[in-house]
């Protein structure tokens, strides 16, 4: 039963053009989100969070979105550089206290020059 | 900078031999996790510790210990390996924020 999906499992996009990674989630409950991001070799890194009390949280290039009437949130990357070739995991916890989180499955997002 | 350090980046172990994973991280942080991580699975969560000698299952715990002796270091251990255990683990901590940092990985093959 996977609480938290990401239905894309690999997103192509040429360089300097916008990123749109997408992900669903079926517990109501869940109220902090949370982007990671995975090199191959090396463990995932935090990229950028988001509260249920909003609806959108920027960081540089990256924002996310959330909807939660829809149980959904993405993750934009503008512009997309080649650095940005990665697995990227949604992830969600119930709520900034919560200790554990549930992960997607993962996109891997390559960006062509 | 936070750092989670996992003692080996390849392991190979026989079906049926006893496996101990290490980690350590040196922020002091309350909580550690297990993760593996598989294709089209994404992570899933193995044990969490929140303190000292304490621990929680997580998603998946079937086939698997942990051992949680002093703050820094938490150990998962694989009582008898088997082949379905083949898979990347991830170890991680926080400081009670869902915010986590992980180490760099342990891809561990079973034969």
């Amino acid at each position: 039963d996977q609480q938290v999906k990401q239905n894309s499992p690999s997103l192509s996009v040429q360089e300097g053009r916008i990123s749109i990674l997408n992900c669903d989630y079926t517990n109501s409950m869940f109220d902090y989100f949370l982007w990671y991001k995975k090199y191959p070799a090396e463990g995932p890194t935090f990229l950028i969070s988001i509260s249920s009390i909003k609806d959108k949280n920027e960081d540089g290039r990256f924002t996310v979105f959330l909807n939660k009437s829809a149980k959904h949130l993405s993750l934009h990357i503008v512009p997309s550089q080649p650095g940005d070739s990665a697995v990227y995991f949604c992830a969600a916890s119930l709520g900034e206290g919560a200790q554990k989180l549930v992960f997607g499955q993962g996109t891997r997002l390559t960006i062509n020059p | 900078d936070v750092k989670v350090t996992q003692s080996s980046r390849y392991l190979v172990k026989r079906t049926g031999e006893k496996v101990f994973l290490e980690c350590v991280q040196d922020m002091d942080h309350e909580n550690m996790f297990w993760y593996r991580q598989d294709p089209g699975l994404g992570l899933r969560l193995i044990y969490f510790s929140y303190d000292v000698k304490m621990k929680e299952k997580g998603d998946i715990p079937e086939g698997y210990s942990v051992s949680r002796e002093k703050k820094e270091r938490f150990s998962l251990i694989l009582e008898s390996a088997s082949t379905n255990q083949t898979s990347m683990y991830l170890c991680a901590s926080s400081l009670g924020l869902p915010e986590a940092f992980f180490g760099q990985g342990t891809r561990l093959t079973v034969v």
